[in-house]
C-alpha cells in the first residue's frame, strides 16, 4: 500500500514562491503516476499537476500553467510542486495523489494548507 | 477547462437508491472511458469510489455503481445508508491531456 505525506504549506504573501513536498512511501508500477489536487476552503477539488512515474511527462491545469512546475527527486520518493506567483487564488489545501491507471486515484495524502494573504 | 457540472445536492431515505449525474462534453466524458467517482466526508481527504466509468476498488460497496451515455456519467448508490452522507465527485480525462473534476454533490440521508 502506498502512502503519501504532503508537506511545505504556510501562510504567503502575493507574489511569492513556495514549494510543496510530496513524499511517496511503498511501491510504486510502472505505470503510475503522482498528481496534485487542490481544494479552496469550502469549494470543490480542482486538478492541478500530474507527473509520470518516470517523470518524464508533466501536465497542468490552465489556471497554474507557466507559475507552477512538478517535479521528482532521483529516487522518485519525492514529488515537488514549485509555485510562483502564488495569488489569492491559489489559497487551498493540496493533496497529492497516486494515480494507479488513468484518473485511478487511490491513494492520498492528507493535504497541507497553502494561505496567501497580504 | 470548465468543471463538470453536477446537481449541488441530492437526498434520500435510508434503502432508497439515488442517482448523481455528471455532464460534460465531447472534450472529456463524451470521449474517454476514463470518469472516475470520489467520495469525500467532512474533514477527510477523497476516496476513490468507481473509475473507468463502472468499476469499483476492492473494498467499495457494490452498492456503488456507475455508468456513462454519451456526455454524461452518473452514480447510482443503492441501499442508502447513513454512512454515504458525504460529498461526492465526478472527475474524467480530457483531449488536452488533462483532467476535470465536476462541481461536487452534497449526499444528504433523510
Amino acid at each position: 500500500q502506498v502512502q503519501l505525506v504532503e508537506s511545505g504549506g504556510g501562510v504567503v504573501q502575493p507574489g511569492t514562491s513556495l514549494r510543496l513536498s510530496c513524499e511517496v512511501s511503498g511501491f510504486l508500477s510502472r505505470g503510475d503516476g503522482i498528481h496534485w489536487v487542490r481544494q479552496a476552503p469550502g469549494k470543490g477539488l480542482e486538478w492541478v499537476s500530474a507527473i509520470s512515474y518516470d517523470g518524464i511527462n508533466k501536465y497542468y491545469a490552465d489556471s497554474v500553467k507557466g507559475r507552477f512546475t512538478i517535479s521528482t527527486d532521483n529516487s522518485k520518493s519525492t514529488v515537488y510542486l514549485q509555485m510562483n506567483s502564488l495569488g489569492a487564488e491559489d489559497t487551498a489545501l493540496y493533496y497529492c495523489a497516486k494515480d494507479g491507471g488513468v484518473l485511478r486515484f487511490d491513494s492520498w495524502g492528507q493535504g497541507t494548507l497553502v494561505t496567501v494573504s497580504s | 477547462q470548465s468543471a463538470l457540472t453536477q446537481p449541488a445536492s441530492v437526498s434520500g431515505s435510508p434503502g432508497q437508491s439515488i442517482t448523481i449525474s455528471c455532464t460534460g462534453s465531447n472534450s472529456d466524458i463524451g470521449t474517454y472511458k476514463y470518469v472516475s467517482w470520489y467520495q469525500q466526508h467532512p474533514g477527510k481527504a477523497p476516496k476513490l469510489m468507481i473509475f473507468e466509468v463502472s468499476n469499483r476498488p476492492s473494498g467499495v460497496s457494490n452498492r456503488f455503481s456507475g455508468s456513462k451515455a454519451g456526455n454524461t456519467a452518473s452514480l447510482t448508490i443503492s441501499g442508502l445508508q447513513a454512512e454515504d452522507e458525504a460529498d461526492y465527485y465526478c472527475a474524467s480525462r480530457t483531449t488536452s491531456v488533462t483532467h476535470v473534476f465536476g462541481t461536487g454533490t452534497t449526499v444528504t440521508v433523510l
